[in-house]
């Protein structure tokens, strides 16, 4: 089955800054790849996602990026503030169930 | 257009009884899917259901877990002699009748815990 690695578990930075968050994933026949936010005591909230046939996607402050042949996805985040502090989920799937990785804390300080 | 509700949203039950979890989806959605979180994890997939028909349930415990989600009404994660291990955060997601199965969209979740 689908397995997706995340890094890093934990992102500390000062608001302003970029956040990058990576993940790899193993079947190559996943063809869309999610990034959930999820805030303390919630339900993640999807945020952005990308299919295969992009390699790149952007809304405002937040992109994601693809590399297929490497399989490795990653969620790019500028103009960090302290409203983005929570924990980011990146998934992989090829038709309906989501394997998630475990997640990223972004901690952004004022 | 409200989202995905689930309730109760938090439940708390002693070994050996039962856990009745309930999902409505988005309106106009009719794919659903029930995920687990443990502490410090990342969300596990359990069930993917439509109307009356389970659809997979690969990562459904073999025993004691079982789903459904009648022609009316909302779904049901059903988890009978709950045991420690069974704490956690479980999710309800929806898709839209004609996908992508795989955009789904979560409710705020049920806290289980068991003493």
């Amino acid at each position: 089955g689908e397995n997706v690695e995340q890094h890093p578990s934990t992102l500390s930075v000062q608001e302003g800054d970029s956040a990058v968050i990576k993940c790899t994933y193993s079947d190559s026949a996943s063809n869309y790849f999610p990034w959930y936010k999820q805030e303390l005591g919630k339900g993640p909230q999807l945020i952005i996602d990308i299919r295969s046939n992009v390699g790149e996607k952007k809304d405002q402050r937040i992109a994601v990026t693809l590399n297929k042949t490497a399989k490795h996805f990653s969620l790019h985040i500028t103009e960090t503030q302290p409203e983005d502090s929570a924990v980011y989920f990146c998934a992989a799937s090829g038709y309906s169930t989501l394997t998630f990785g475990k997640g990223t804390m972004l901690l952004v300080s004022p | 257009n409200a989202g995905v509700m689930q309730n109760p949203r938090h439940l708390v039950r002693r070994r050996g009884q039962e856990a009745r979890l309930r999902c409505s989806p988005m309106k106009g959605h009719s794919h659903v899917y029930w995920y687990r979180q443990l502490p410090e994890e990342g969300l596990k997939f359990m069930v993917y259901l439509q109307k009356e028909n389970i659809i997979d349930e690969s990562g459904m415990p073999k025993e004691r877990f079982s789903a459904e989600f009648p022609k009316e009404g909302p779904s049901i994660l059903r988890i009978q002699q709950v045991v420690r291990g069974d704490s956690a955060a479980y999710f309800c997601a929806s898709s839209p009748p004609k996908g992508p199965y795989n955009e789904q969209f979560f409710g705020p979740g049920t806290r289980l815990t068991v003493l």
